[in-house]
């Protein structure tokens, strides 16, 4: 089945201590993606990548980073988490980096509390 | 970059009825629209979507409409039905600097059918 893989689900973390949530597609995407989504703020691009080691910052990357060393796997790193960055994080993928040609393919999202 | 406005924010319809959403967006050279359903506790996925070429696109019951004058398109939703309640979230994908689209979301239509 063709999809895009997010883990963990759901993730409590303290301050400051260093997490990853991983995400992987199956559908051989060059795109990638990371939004989070919050409340009367919809979602919004943290970063992307358009192929292998290339990646590039969205609208809100500060406090975050990202690595493509392979197609299928675009992992969101928090070095430091902060209570600001709980949010619902999507991870999304499309077919190619003309995203005006095809639709993303979300992941089942990654609720994510700092406390 | 890409500015795209959503409204209402919110939406109530007796069952039955029909439904509007409409977004507006800033940039000119965006040519590809797509809408997003996301139900409670899942992702957001795509249901339809339009490019710039064309003004009216339908699929049974959702249709969306575009005015690249106005710069606005909206989603209509005919006959509504419970399996419609869900946050509908617009795009709009415009060119970057670097060769890629970038997709730009609104801020979201929670929209609750009324039995």
């Amino acid at each position: 089945e063709a999809q895009v893989t997010q883990n963990p689900r759901y993730l409590i973390t303290v301050t400051g201590k260093k997490l990853t949530v991983t995400c992987s597609q199956n559908m051989n995407h060059e795109y990638m993606s990371w939004y989070r989504q919050d409340p009367g703020l919809g979602l919004r691009q943290i970063y992307y990548s358009m192929n292998v080691e290339v990646t590039d910052k969205g609208d809100v990357p500060e406090g975050y980073k990202v690595s493509r060393k392979e197609k299928r796997n675009f992992p969101l790193i928090l070095e430091s988490p902060s209570p600001n960055q709980t949010s619902l994080y999507f991870c999304a993928s499309s077919l190619s980096s003309g995203a005006a040609n095809y639709g993303y393919t979300f992941g089942s999202g990654t609720r994510l509390t700092v406390v | 970059g890409e500015n795209v406005e959503q409204h209402p924010s919110t939406l109530s319809v007796q069952e039955g009825d029909s439904a509007v959403i409409k977004c507006t967006y800033s940039d000119s050279a965006s040519n590809y629209f797509p809408w997003y359903k996301q139900e409670l506790g899942k992702r957001p996925q795509l249901i339809i979507d339009i490019r710039s070429n064309v003004g009216e696109k339908k699929d049974q019951r959702i249709a969306v409409t575009l005015n690249k004058t106005a710069k606005h398109f909206s989603l209509h939703i005919t006959e509504t039905q419970p399996e419609d309640s869900a946050v509908y979230f617009c795009a709009a994908s415009s060119p970057t600097n670097f060769g890629n689209e970038k997709l730009t979301f609104g801020t979201g239509t929670r929209l609750t059918i009324i039995p």
